[in-house]
């Protein structure tokens, strides 16, 4: 499975875009970009996933590069509820197993 | 449509003690998934069952075993506790096994787990 990176931390002025980017350069093309954030206390809460075309759901868009290098969360309207640590995983069409790194802790500030 | 539920919430227990904790998955999901949370980091895979079956195992040592029951529930028992079991035990749930990829994990909200 391919090996995220992603900055330690983040901060964002509430109701401005957040763009958290993941650096994802030894992707394969059966691997999948799924992003997940977790509210202090809370579980993982998925948010969004993608192969290579772009995705926008009710919670955020997913940007990811012609050379599925890397890829971009964004969040268009950040709020202080969306403070948490998000983390970007690649995951292959058929996988046993489901690895976190470290993630990104984004702060929201008003 | 209630989430996934674990229990209990908190638990402490003393070195050497056995734990078990449970998870009940969202109703119509049959794939459960346990995960290790250590202060700081981000969940470590344990293991993945699938219609009862073991699917997945991460790099733990036997001191931790689970279950998957008929009604899909899940049990995580860990033996000979350490100090260093001590974290937050996550269990996710979807429908399929984790190779179905529109079938994202859900969450429960854990089990923190303090061994003295």
């Amino acid at each position: 499975d391919a090996k995220t990176t992603q900055p330690p931390s983040m901060d964002c002025a509430e109701g401005r875009a957040a763009n958290l980017p993941c650096n994802h350069s030894t992707i394969s093309g059966n691997e999948y970009v799924y992003w997940y954030r977790q509210i202090h206390s809370q579980g993982p809460q998925y948010i969004i996933h993608g192969l290579k075309n772009n995705e926008t759901n009710e919670m955020a868009s997913l940007i990811i590069t012609e050379d599925r290098k890397s890829s971009t969360l964004i969040l268009p309207h950040a709020t202080l509820r969306d403070t948490a640590v998000y983390y970007c995983i690649a995951l292959k069409t058929s996988y046993d197993k489901v690895i976190f790194g470290p993630g990104t802790s984004l702060s929201v500030i008003p | 449509d209630a989430g996934v539920t674990q229990s209990p919430t908190h638990l402490i227990k003393t070195r050497g003690q056995h734990v078990t904790l449970r998870c009940s998955p969202i109703s119509g999901h049959k794939s459960v998934s346990w995960y290790q949370q250590v202060l700081g980091q981000g969940p470590q895979f344990i293991f993945q069952y699938y219609e009862k079956e073991e699917r997945g195992r991460g790099n733990f040592p036997d001191r931790f075993s689970a279950r998957q029951f008929p009604n899909y529930s899940s049990e995580l028992n860990v033996n000979a506790l350490l100090l260093g079991d001590s974290a937050l035990y996550l269990c996710a749930s979807s429908p399929l096994p984790l190779t179905g990829l529109n079938s994202p994990l859900h969450f429960g909200n854990g089990t923190r787990l303090t061994v003295t």
